[in-house]
């Protein structure tokens, strides 16, 4: 099983919707991060976590909100999507006490078309 | 300027020649730095980390300047399988967060 899964990989909604991007993690690892993905501009931090407790903006974190329901689980809403959402969208995990590194370790990814 | 810059690519090579990324970032106070892999609409894999003396791993060279603020990565006897994008990545030594190039995109060739 992959150690880190995100929920779902493909959705088309429309503008207005609220969507939530969901992620879960099996590594043990206490920092989350939501990234999204264009064509160009690489990958862009929406909102990160150190812990539960811990919730952190980005550079892109406008029209985004997150939830860090527990160690294993950080969720990513958009509250009203935008067709400029439109983007593939990645949750990551690292623990630099677990693995003395900052590495961070990539979910499948989610694409999202805002219509 | 962009935190971490890239050769933007792509990079069309035929199997067998040796191909060379580089980067260059910002903050001189970055103290990890990593090479990911990507392929296409896959998430990103680390490849390798990049310390200060160097390091090999088979036929992928990383080394670092860290006076110049630069890293390079080298690939030796280019394969098939090593099409994909090449991120380079940097930590902000801030508050724990990676920065992401924008990737240099690879093609290998028969």
């Amino acid at each position: 099983d992959a150690d880190v899964t995100q929920t779902p990989r493909n959705r088309i909604t429309k503008t207005g919707k609220r969507i939530m991007l969901e992620c879960s993690q099996t590594k043990g690892h206490d920092r989350m991060y939501w990234y999204r993905q264009d064509p160009g501009l690489g990958l862009r931090l929406i909102y990160y976590s150190f812990d539960v407790k811990d919730i952190n903006k980005g550079e892109i974190s406008d029209g985004y909100s997150v939830s860090r329901q527990a160690q294993a689980k950080f969720s990513l809403s958009l509250e009203s999507a935008i067709p400029n959402q439109t983007a593939l969208y990645f949750c990551a995990t690292s623990d630099l006490r677990l693995e003395n590194t900052d590495t961070q370790y990539f979910g499948p990814g989610t694409r999202l078309t805002v219509l | 300027r962009k935190e971490v810059e890239q050769d933007p690519g792509p990079f069309n090579v035929p199997e067998g020649a040796t191909v060379a990324f580089n980067c260059t970032y910002s903050n001189s106070a970055s103290q990890s730095f990593f090479w990911y892999r990507q392929d296409c609409r896959k998430e990103p894999k680390l490849l390798m980390s990049v310390y200060s003396s160097g390091n090999e791993d088979g036929r992928f060279t990383a080394q670092l300047n860290r006076a110049s603020q630069y890293i390079s990565l080298l690939i030796r006897d280019s394969k098939l399988s090593d099409s994909a994008t090449y991120l380079c990545v940097v930590n902000d030594n801030q508050g724990g967060k990676l920065i992401f190039g924008q990737g240099t995109e690879l093609s290998v060739k028969p």
